[in-house]
């Protein structure tokens, strides 16, 4: 069964450096995502992606935050200088249209010293 | 303000009994409707979706969807200590964005 994959499982970094997640989607999905979710707290929506663009994002999707297709496979959420508070599960998710289910991917824990 | 509610809990119920997760959302707007799962440490694992008024079955689990109440519910019948974990409702409101409620925490007891 197809499912969406993320690397690295989990990542530690100092704060002010930059981070790169990465994720494969469903291969035939068309939208993009990525949410975080901050220990204890619930899944928060960070950023949509479709047809090479962002649709959608939140608040917390500032400056910092940028996502990339760089090819036919790979959708990336890099965030530029990483703060304490950027520490959370990044979990990456697909889906066929935008009015149906997302499937999510493992996460990547990130966290920042 | 678009918010999803859920009691987080915790709910406790036997082995064998039916646990019942309810949802409430502020977005009247809003037109699809998702239940998951998540156990401690990972994702989100989809259960499933409703989309109108009504009951929806899929084997030990239903989902019902009332939108003048703007509630929606799962029931897990015949429940297994492996259904142990916390319940994620998810709304897609106007702007298509996810929306999801802090989720209800679930524990069967053998």
């Amino acid at each position: 069964e197809p499912e969406v994959t993320q690397t690295p499982s989990h990542q530690v970094t100092q704060m002010g450096q930059e981070v790169i997640l990465r994720c494969v989607p469903i291969s035939n999905h068309l939208y993009f995502y990525w949410y975080r979710q901050i220990l204890g707290q619930k899944v928060e929506f960070l950023v949509s992606f479709y047809n090479n663009e962002i649709s959608e994002k939140s608040e917390i999707f500032d400056d910092q935050f940028s996502v990339e297709r760089p090819d036919g496979s790979n959708f990336t959420l890099k965030i530029r200088s990483t703060k304490l508070e950027d520490s959370a599960m990044y979990f990456c998710a697909s889906s066929l249209d935008d009015k149906n289910e997302q499937f999510f991917g493992p996460g990547t824990r990130l966290t920042v010293l | 303000q678009k918010e999803v509610e859920q009691n987080s809990g915790p709910l406790s119920v036997p082995e064998g009994a039916i646990a019942s997760l309810n949802c409430t959302y502020s977005d009247r707007g809003s037109q699809s409707f998702f239940w998951y799962r998540q156990y401690s440490g990972k994702s989100p694992e989809l259960i499933m979706s409703i989309y109108s008024n009504g009951d929806k079955e899929d084997g030990r689990f239903t989902a019902q969807l009332n939108k003048a109440s703007q509630y929606v519910s799962l029931l897990i019948r015949d429940s297994q200590p492996s259904d142990s974990a916390t319940y994620l409702c998810a709304v897609i409101v106007i702007g298509n964005q996810f929306y999801f409620g802090t989720g209800t925490s679930l524990t069967v007891i053998p």
